[in-house]
């Protein structure tokens, strides 16, 4: 079956470091790959996105590239800051239903 | 904001009892997806409805059974209550166009705790 796999936290970072969540996957077919964002005592959010090998999904500053050869997705932002602090899943979907599988999480703290 | 409303936000049930957590899709959305997530854990898919019929469902006993109405909106209903269901409920909204499902949007959640 399918399975996320994302580097477990607590990630803490100074503001304006850059930062790395690593994500791996494993999936029968060509999945999408996701990255969503909860921000604390909200939703989940749709961080970025990428849908076929070597695409490069990007948002707010975050980006994250369809790795097929190494089967990753990991999530970069080159400086971070206090509003970024949040839990981040690394997450993907094959097939048109759109059935997410989600990485366990990955909390991020960033300090001023 | 993404438009989706869940309700109650927070219930205490005791083992054995039944649950109803209701959700409300955003407007123009006719798919709706249900996913439980325990804390510290990433949420895990339960299962979809679209045209008011379950359109997938992930590993969870038939006790987690769910309801689409013609407004697209959706309940999921949990009987003989366990301590493990203690967890966020999800519910997540997305428009079907043929074989494709566009992008979720999701609420902010029931969480619920067994005692």
């Amino acid at each position: 079956g399918n399975s996320v796999t994302q580097m477990e936290g607590p990630v803490t970072l100074s503001e304006e470091a850059f930062l790395t969540i690593n994500c791996t996957y494993t999936a029968t077919g060509y999945p999408s790959l996701f990255w969503y964002v909860q921000y604390p005592g909200e939703g989940l959010q749709l961080l970025l996105k990428a849908t076929k090998a070597d695409d490069k999904g990007s948002n707010k500053g975050f980006e994250a590239t369809y790795r097929k050869e190494t089967t990753s997705f990991h999530l970069e932002k080159g400086s971070v800051q206090v509003s970024d602090s949040a839990v981040y899943f690394c997450a993907l979907s094959e097939g048109g239903r759109r059935a997410l599988t989600f990485g366990s999480g990955t909390r991020l703290q960033v300090q001023p | 904001e993404t438009g989706v409303t869940q309700s109650p936000t927070h219930l205490i049930k005791t083992r054995g009892q039944q649950v109803t957590l209701r959700c409300s899709s955003q407007s123009g959305h006719n798919t709706v997806s249900w996913y439980q997530q325990a804390l510290g854990q990433g949420p895990q898919f339960i299962f979809q409805y679209y045209r008011e019929e379950e359109n997938g469902r992930g590993n969870f006993p038939p006790r987690f059974s769910g309801l689409q109405f013609p407004n697209y909106s959706s309940e999921l209903n949990v009987n003989a209550l366990e301590l493990d269901d203690s967890a966020l409920y999800l519910c997540a909204s997305s428009r079907t166009s043929g074989r494709s499902t566009g992008e979720l949007f999701f609420g902010e959640g029931s969480r619920l705790t067994v005692l």
